[in-house]
This record gives structure tokens, C-alpha cells and sequence, in this order.
């Protein structure tokens, strides 16, 4: 199984409420990843997890805020997000070893109002 | 920054051959050519990926050139649902997963009846 599945598919909020978006796999994978997709762009890489440690975060607006609870799970919290932020948001996963390959959720639609 | 370059959009006939370029004449003695793909508002789906060797497999054949400085992507009978933008990425073989895919503008392939 190479599944990695997001809840919800589609999501609207306003610019006062929080939400979570979240992203679950089994495949044992111990590296996660959150990325943006804007409209007809590629998608851009937003954090890195590591064996549930941030690794990298590229200069995510505070916001965005990433948790990895356990192994399988990652969640992404929402807080007075920005019309610009509406996108595509994708999570991705990836098994040790130099040539793993890395698996993508089907992402969250998100619209900002 | 994205290390590949493609053309910007192709068009191929049904049942023909779709044959994708990317240049990659940067790449590092340790870094993988990967190739995905995303269908309009899904996640990416991972097509294939190799080192040097040319590679194979139920979706499509990659061929690296012997300088690894280029490959194409071969879908050998393309059909209406292989229109995508087709992404090329080179990766360094890391085994922590901090390395994770980036993204160029890819390929826009229409398959046309």
C-alpha cells in the first residue's frame, strides 16, 4: 500500500477561524513533508519532518503551524490565514534510504474568505 | 531553484508515443532523475526514476543518456487520460528524507484525439 490520505478535501474558512488539516500514512515512512500549490504553479515545499523532529521549514509564515504527533500522522494548524493563502495543500511521504520514493496525498482544498 | 529544464507544453496524438525531454546538465555523480506527474487538482503521482541506468516499468521508460546530462520520459501509447504536467526532478540519494522533491514549471503534455 502507497496511500497517503488528507482530511479534509476541501475546506473553507474565514480569516478569524483556526483549523487543522491532516495527513496520515502507514507505510513506515519517516520522513513527511507539507507543500503550497497556488493555481497553475508548481507546488513549493512549506516543512519537513524527520523521524517526527521539524527539519526544515522554509520560511513559513508563523500562521502554518506543523505537528507530527507520531510516525504516522501529521497535521498542519491554521490561524488567520490570509485570502492569498487559499491553494492546494499537499502532504507527501518517503521511506529511509538514498532512493526512496516519495508519495503524495490527493491534497486539501483550501479557500480563504 | 529547479536544477532540470523543460519544454513549457507538447501535444501528442492518442495511441502515439509521447517522448518527454528534460536537461539536467548540473547534475551530481549521486543524484536520481525522478519523474511525476499531476493531473489537474490531484496530488503527484510518481512515474519512474533511475541513476544511469535506462529504467522500465508498467507506466513508462526512462532513458538516460550516457553523460547523464538529459533523459527522456517514454509513454509508449498515450491516451486521453495521460494529459498532465509531467515533472522531471533530480534528487541527491539521502537517506535522512531532509531531501526532499523540488519542483521545476514541468511539462504540460495534451494528448489529442
Amino acid at each position: 500500500d502507497t496511500e497517503v490520505t488528507q482530511t479534509p478535501k476541501h475546506l473553507v474558512m474565514g480569516m478569524t477561524n483556526k483549523k487543522s488539516l491532516k495527513c496520515e500514512q502507514h507505510m513506515g515512512h519517516r520522513a513527511m513533508y507539507w507543500y503550497k500549490q497556488k493555481a497553475k504553479k508548481p507546488p513549493e515545499l512549506m516543512f519537513v519532518y524527520s523521524y517526527e523532529k521539524l527539519s526544515i521549514n522554509e520560511s513559513v509564515p508563523s500562521r502554518f503551524s506543523p505537528e507530527c504527533p507520531n510516525s504516522s500522522l501529521l497535521n498542519l494548524h491554521l490561524h488567520a490565514l490570509q485570502p492569498e493563502d487559499s491553494a492546494l495543500y499537499l502532504c507527501a511521504s518517503r521511506g529511509a534510504g538514498g532512493r526512496e520514493t516519495q508519495y503524495f496525498g490527493p491534497g486539501t482544498r483550501l479557500l480563504v474568505l | 531553484d529547479a536544477k532540470t529544464t523543460q519544454p513549457t507544453s507538447m501535444d501528442c496524438a492518442e495511441g502515439r508515443a509521447a517522448n518527454l525531454p528534460c536537461n539536467h546538465s548540473t547534475i551530481s555523480g549521486n543524484e536520481y532523475v525522478y519523474w511525476y506527474r499531476q493531473i489537474h487538482s490531484q496530488g503527484p503521482q510518481y512515474i519512474i526514476h533511475g541513476l544511469k541506468n535506462n529504467e522500465t516499468n508498467e507506466m513508462a521508460s526512462l532513458i538516460i543518456t550516457e553523460d547523464r546530462k538529459s533523459s527522456t520520459l517514454i509513454l509508449p501509447h498515450a491516451t486521453l487520460r495521460d494529459t498532465a504536467v509531467y515533472y522531471c526532478i533530480v534528487r541527491v540519494a539521502d537517506l535522512s528524507g531532509n531531501t526532499p522533491l523540488v519542483f521545476g514549471k514541468g511539462t504540460r503534455l495534451s494528448v489529442i484525439a
